[in-house]
């Protein structure tokens, strides 16, 4: 079946490294994604990484993909308080009706 | 703004009256998908179309609940006979099934059911 698992929380100081992980079982996924939700806002789409690539790096963005164990990190550098949200992960097959299988989200606190 | 609009933002009903969410998204989006987010979860699929037509329901859409998009650019989202089970954040996404079906999500409309 399909699931997609994260660490529920994160803290860490303003300039630092974040790493969110996630993990899913569905194998036939296409597409993976990283979402930004801040309080009292709508989801944000932060990037995404088609199945048959490793990594993809937007600006202080770094997401890494390890197929094999089904693995998703996102990396966010010099992490700043404004960063300071939910982070979900999310997987799709294209191939059928491309919904979105989300996490639980990752709640990101970054500290003065 | 030519993003994704939701409305209304929030919903107040008591239980057992039918309520109904409209979503209208972005222009020329021939995809059209409907979640449902509860507190501390993440979304989960209710429903989507492909212009007009319905193709895919998930199993927690009960026969309560009902999804049109008539022409192909709006959508409604009715639920009939409202449970306190039924509150939530009911959220729209759309997309043009371009690379990566990048979908692009609404404010949201909250609804509480009391």
């Amino acid at each position: 079946g399909e699931d997609v698992e994260q660490s529920l929380f994160l803290s860490v100081r303003e300039g630092d490294s974040s790493v969110i992980n996630c993990t899913y079982t569905d194998s036939s996924s296409t597409y993976l994604y990283w979402y930004k939700q801040e309080p009292g806002a709508g989801l944000q789409l932060l990037t995404y990484i088609f199945s048959n690539m490793d990594m993809k790096q937007d600006q202080r963005l770094t997401v890494l993909l390890n197929k094999k164990d089904k693995h998703l990190s996102l990396r966010i550098a010099d992490t700043q308080t404004g960063d300071s949200a939910i982070y979900f992960c999310a997987e799709s097959q294209l191939s059928l009706s491309g919904k979105l299988i989300f996490g639980q989200g990752t709640t990101l606190q970054v500290k003065p | 703004d030519t993003g994704v609009s939701q409305n209304p933002r929030h919903k107040i009903t008591k239980r057992g009256q039918n309520v109904t969410f409209r979503c209208d998204p972005i222009s020329e989006h021939n995809r059209l998908y409907w979640y449902r987010q509860t507190l501390g979860q993440g979304p989960e699929f209710l429903t989507y179309f492909q212009n007009e037509a319905q193709l895919e329901k998930s199993r927690l859409l009960s026969d309560r609940f009902s999804a049109e998009r008539p022409k192909g650019s709006f959508s409604t989202l009715e639920i009939q006979r409202t449970e306190q089970g039924d509150s939530a954040m009911y959220l729209c996404a759309s997309s043009d099934s371009g690379e990566g079906n990048e979908q692009f999500f609404g404010p949201g409309t909250r609804l509480t059911v009391l």
